[in-house]
């Protein structure tokens, strides 16, 4: 089946650091990938959308800056949250779908740990 | 609004025994519903997906049904497992987005 595989799997950092995390479909064009935040016992958290070489579409209440996120290939998205404080420790998920209204497939999530 | 309730919101069975999730949708067009597993720490797998044609769908022992006219759809585990212990979520697609609308989550705990 279709596999995305999302690295680092665990990051713990000072705060101010900024944190790049990478969504890669493995075995498939992504034409879209989407970014989640996951608090603990909470259920997923839509943060942005993004297809390959345009803008992400980020939901309400998203700082753009803060987060930002890169489509540059059809395999390859990327997360990067910059200066990094203790209220942004979480689980980031992405997944990343085909064409069309293809089903996600999920990468094993990123537990970002800031000090 | 797209909107997808699940129910129960937490459930506790033991092992061994059946039980049944619910989920029911208002997501209009409809183009398919998925059902995913999530373990504890990690990303949600798919377990099932059905489009409007579908009525019923199995992968081993989880087994999905959809009733495309009352916009329902539940999932039945059968002979649970303690490995079933984790937080099953219905996702429905929406033929107007390609951003799907999610469930919050039905928390399974499967004690010995």
């Amino acid at each position: 089946g279709a596999v995305v595989s999302q690295h680092p799997s665990r990051v713990i950092c000072k705060s101010g650091t900024s944190v790049k995390i990478e969504c890669r479909s493995l075995d498939f064009q992504a034409t879209t990938m989407f970014w989640y935040r996951q608090f603990p016992k909470k259920s997923l958290m839509l943060m942005a959308t993004s297809n390959e070489g345009s803008k992400a579409t980020y939901e309400q209440g998203v700082e753009k800056d803060k987060f930002l996120i890169n489509h540059a290939s059809l395999t390859l998205s990327t997360l990067t949250v910059t200066s990094a404080h203790p209220e942004d420790s979480s689980f980031y998920i992405c997944s990343a779908s085909g064409s069309g209204n293809q089903p996600q497939h999920f990468g094993d999530g990123t537990r970002l740990s800031i000090l | 609004k797209n909107q997808v309730e699940q129910s129960p919101q937490s459930l506790i069975i033991l092992e061994g025994k059946n039980c049944t999730l619910q989920c029911n949708y208002t997501v209009s067009p409809f183009s398919n519903l998925r059902w995913y597993k999530q373990d504890t720490g990690r990303g949600p797998v798919s377990l099932t997906i059905m489009t409007f044609s579908e009525n019923t769908k199995s992968n081993g022992r989880y087994t999905a049904t959809l009733d495309a006219d009352t916009k329902q759809s539940s999932l039945h585990i059968t002979a649970s497992q303690l490995s079933d212990s984790a937080s099953y979520i219905c996702v429905v697609g929406s033929g107007g987005s390609y951003i799907p609308t999610f469930g919050r989550g039905t928390s399974l705990i499967v004690h010995p």
